[in-house]
């Protein structure tokens, strides 16, 4: 079973613009919310991350807001720039020991000019 | 600085062919991961290890097996190579948190 669902798979922002991407998760044990950004040739790498204790975590132009009730977390990127362009995972894990990230689908990103 | 390795960057196999993907790690983390990418499936937990000698399976872990000898490394090994394992293959490693991504082995099978 799917247990971390992110959508879109891809999207398209004007520079400048505000890039948003969604997850939704299913394990009420999950305590732990990356997002990783992968660049064509190259493995992926640790953008953010959020715990459930805050509902908001900023930074720089990156944003992670977190509805525990709702199961959801996303990932806002402001002032959208053709370097972001990339392919954006997010990911959930829980505390308990032997256990790994559980990766949604990935959202490819392209900024336009 | 931190350093996950992959022992290749592209590898092209036959079908049948017995197929070893290494992966080491300087940072003295105590787990390590594979993961295998697809265009549209994400990255998917083939086998994950969290001590030397340990092993945990993920949630493809069919046709494929692990080795961790020493802590450093992380094997994975695909018995007999079938072209439905052509993939994108990631090594990562962690302590506790977020693990760290090797570059990745496009693997092909033909």
């Amino acid at each position: 079973q799917q247990q971390v669902k992110q959508s879109p798979q891809s999207l398209i922002v004007q520079k400048g613009g505000i890039s948003i991407i969604n997850c939704a998760y299913e394990n009420t044990a999950f305590d732990y919310f990356p997002w990783y950004q992968q660049f064509p040739g190259k493995g992926p790498a640790l953008l953010i991350a959020i715990r459930p204790d805050v509902s908001e975590k900023k930074e720089g132009r990156f944003t992670i807001s977190f509805n525990k009730s709702a199961k959801q977390f996303s990932l806002h990127i402001m002032d959208s720039q053709p370097g972001d362009s990339a392919t954006y995972f997010c990911a959930a894990s829980s505390n308990q020991a032997g256990t790994a990230l559980i990766f949604g689908k990935g959202t490819t990103l392209s900024v336009s000019s | 600085d931190v350093k996950v390795t992959q022992s290749s960057r592209y590898l092209v196999k036959r079908t049948g062919e017995k197929v070893f993907l290494e992966c080491v790690q300087d940072m003295d983390h105590e787990n390590m991961f594979w993961y295998r990418q697809d265009p549209g499936l994400g990255l998917r937990l083939i086998y994950f290890s969290y001590d030397v000698k340990m092993k945990e399976k993920g949630d493809i872990p069919e046709g494929y097996s692990v080795s961790r000898e020493k802590k450093e490394r992380f094997s994975l090994i695909l018995e007999s190579a079938s072209t439905n394992q052509t993939s994108m293959y990631l090594c990562a490693s962690s302590y506790s948190g977020s693990p760290f991504f090797g570059p990745g082995t496009r693997l092909t099978v033909l």
